[in-house]
């Protein structure tokens, strides 16, 4: 049972366009929405996130929105750069009963930025 | 400000052989600790949490085990290793938290490969 689900496997963008990555979840309990970036052979890095109060988050060239009603997020890289070429993963998490939220993770999109 | 390191980087072990991955965390107290695996194609898996010494959550049955043997220390083992065990085994960390959403700050990772 996918909860968080990145349909694209892969996508190629020029340099200095948008990118525009997409995320579907279906747990509706989840309040809380991340990316995150990973090149080969490291750990992913945490790159932004959104909570559930808001439709939109900025953070220079990265932008998060949040559609609740359609259960979809995305994020937008703008201008794309060839250093964003990687994996991005969308994850969520929901309250937890115990102490610790787990966080949900999509199987990734591969991001190549073409010169 | 907070660091984690896991080790070792690459390892490669024979089928049936014991395994030991260790991971630590410094600049912050008390955090949740989180093991995390990445088969080849696939997004993230959670396999273990915790969210103090000697407390530890399984997500995933399996022939691998955790333990919380320091507050920021955690340490990912098994007696036997299967082939169906490699992957990128990926340690991470967040602040104590089930209500309000917060990131995990991932290590560089290990890369487990049984033959």
């Amino acid at each position: 049972d996918q909860q968080v689900k990145q349909n694209s496997p892969s996508l190629s963008v020029q340099e200095g366009r948008i990118s525009i990555l997409n995320c579907d979840y279906t747990n509706s309990m989840f309040d809380y929405f991340l990316w995150y970036k990973k090149y080969p052979a490291e750990g992913p890095t945490f790159l932004i996130s959104i909570s559930s109060i808001k439709d939109k988050n900025e953070d220079g060239r990265f932008t998060v929105f949040l559609n609740k009603s359609a259960k979809h997020l995305s994020l937008h890289i703008v201008p794309s750069q060839p250093g964003d070429s990687a994996v991005y993963f969308c994850a969520a998490s929901g309250p937890s009963s115990g102490s610790a939220r787990q966080l949900t993770f999509g199987s990734g999109t591969q991001l190549t930025v073409l010169p | 400000s907070q660091t984690i390191h896991q080790w070792p980087a690459t390892l490669v072990q024979p089928v049936g052989s014991p395994l030991s991955l260790e991971c630590t965390v410094e600049g912050t107290s008390n955090p949740n600790l989180y093991w995390y695996r990445q088969a080849a194609g696939r997004g993230l898996q959670l396999l273990f949490y915790s969210v103090g010494i000697g407390q530890i959550s399984s997500e995933v049955p399996q022939n691998l085990s955790a333990s919380r043997p320091q507050d920021r220390q955690f340490i990912l083992s098994s007696k036997k290793l299967l082939l169906s065990d490699s992957g990128f085994y990926l340690c991470a960390w967040s602040i104590r938290t089930a209500v309000i959403g917060s990131p995990l700050h991932f290590g560089n990772g290990t890369r487990l490969t049984v033959t």
